[in-house]
């Protein structure tokens, strides 16, 4: 069936850091790739997505690239802040597979250190 | 805009009480789900429906009853709860299940203990 996978956290990053943030996808079709944000205490949000192969989403200096020929989506920011601490999901949606479900990988999270 | 809501947002139960977790959205939106999120797990799908008098399962759904008489409400129930139900719970909708590259948007949750 269809899956995401993550790199496994938590990711500790000092401000001003470079952030990635592994993730591969195992679909069947043509899946919709997204990253979700979780602050502490409140539920998800959508950070950014793509929808077809090499589109780039972007929002708050978050980039992250849709490869076909890699099966990835790898979640970067050249410049992380405190505000930034949160866990991030890696997820997919396809209409054979997961039939319009959201598939989430496990999760990865970011501390950002002053 | 409320978005999604979900009511309560923390519960304890002993074992083999029930109870029903409330979502409603006023977004009008066709599709409705639940997760459940576990540590090191990610968030799974427990049920969804893709429009009023619709429910199908998803990848955890024994335990758990939905139903979806209206557009807005699609409320989780617990019949008999375990300790392995201890998790935190999200509600989460978006436009339609045939327009996948939607946003879907979440409640705040609810932190669920079974003792």
């Amino acid at each position: 069936g269809d899956s995401v996978t993550q790199m496994e956290g938590p990711v500790t990053l000092s401000e001003e850091a470079f952030l990635t943030i592994n993730c591969t996808y195992t679909a069947t079709g043509y899946p919709s790739l997204f990253w979700y944000v979780q602050y502490p205490g409140e539920g998800l949000q959508l950070l950014l997505k793509a929808t077809k192969a090499d589109d780039k989403g972007s929002n708050k200096g978050f980039e992250a690239t849709y490869r076909k020929e890699t099966t990835s989506f790898h979640l970067e920011k050249g410049s992380v802040q405190v505000s930034d601490s949160a866990v991030y999901f890696c997820a997919l949606v396809t209409l054979e597979g997961s039939q319009g479900n959201l598939i989430f990988g496990k999760g990865t999270k970011l501390s950002v250190k002053p | 805009n409320a978005g999604v809501t979900q009511t309560p947002k923390f519960q304890v139960l002993k074992t083999g009480q029930s109870m029903t977790l409330q979502c409603a959205q006023d977004m009008n939106h066709e599709y409705m789900s639940w997760y459940r999120q576990d540590p090191g797990m990610g968030l799974r799908l427990i049920h969804y429906s893709v429009g009023a008098g619709i429910t199908d399962q998803g990848e955890v759904p024994n335990g758990y009853n939905v139903s979806r008489s209206t557009t807005e409400d699609f409320p989780l129930r617990l019949l008999s709860a375990a300790p392995s139900q201890t998790s935190v719970y999200f509600c989460a909708s978006s436009y339609s299940v045939n327009r996948p590259n939607t946003e879907a948007f979440f409640g705040q949750g609810t932190r669920l203990t079974v003792v």
